[in-house]
């Protein structure tokens, strides 16, 4: 069975701050992994995601993320926060037959 | 332009009452999905579909129906035998690589449905 763990339901960071939102995920086959982001009352936007073509993954927004096998993370990061980045953020890992398994989500706020 | 839509955005239910939600895509994807997300919970899948005219239950199917006839369309049911309807409903889609597991879904902007 796939699960997704993600630490941490809130994250508040400073403007111009290092974001940091942490994903640690289960699975028995080679994953691919998601990091979506949703802004309020919307639907979910895809930011990056691994397909195993290469562990750091670079999205949209300044985003990133690196697939680290032995820790079995996924953490997203943004070396520097800005206010239009608040919003929550879901984690999520693919099955083979392309069912999504969502992390809890982590809200960020960021503080002028 | 390309897109999935969903309406209403708002929809009121009274008991008792069977409420259907609307999901249209022009992508020409093939799978459909709806989730329901409630505060703290993450996405919970309720049904999917990955061909027209065949659909299979997700993790919370009790409660809710569908349908897929057309490749475009793929409508969610709440039906009164679901207690707890309060929630934001998103309808997604994905482009046909079968079996890889590789698809992006693609999200619709989503209804929030509320009990009278």
């Amino acid at each position: 069975a796939q699960s997704v763990t993600q630490l941490g339901s809130h994250v508040s960071v400073s403007e111009g701050a290092l974001v940091l939102l942490r994903c640690n995920y289960s699975s028995s086959v080679p994953p691919y992994l998601f990091w979506y982001v949703q802004y309020p009352n919307q639907g979910l936007q895809l930011l990056l995601k691994y397909t195993s073509a290469a562990t750091l993954v670079k999205g949209i927004n300044g985003f990133e993320a690196e697939f680290k096998k032995s820790e079995t993370s996924f953490h997203l990061t943004k070396p520097s926060a800005h206010m239009s980045d608040a919003a929550e953020y879901f984690c999520a890992v693919s099955s083979n037959t392309g069912k999504l398994i969502f992390g809890q989500g982590t809200t960020l706020q960021v503080k002028p | 332009d390309g897109g999935i839509t969903q309406s209403p955005k708002y929809l009121f239910r009274k008991e008792g009452q069977n409420v259907t939600l609307s999901c249209e895509q022009n992508l020409n994807h093939d799978a459909m999905y709806w989730y329901r997300q409630d505060p703290g919970q993450g996405l919970r899948l309720i049904y999917y579909s990955q061909i027209v005219n065949d659909f299979q239950k997700g993790d919370i199917a009790e409660g809710y129906s569908v349908s897929r006839e057309k490749k475009e369309s793929f409508p969610l049911t709440v039906t009164s035998a679901q207690k707890n309807p309060t929630a934001f409903y998103l309808c997604a889609s994905s482009p046909p690589v079968a079996g890889s597991g590789q698809e992006t879904q693609y999200f619709g902007p989503g209804t929030r449905l509320l009990v009278l």
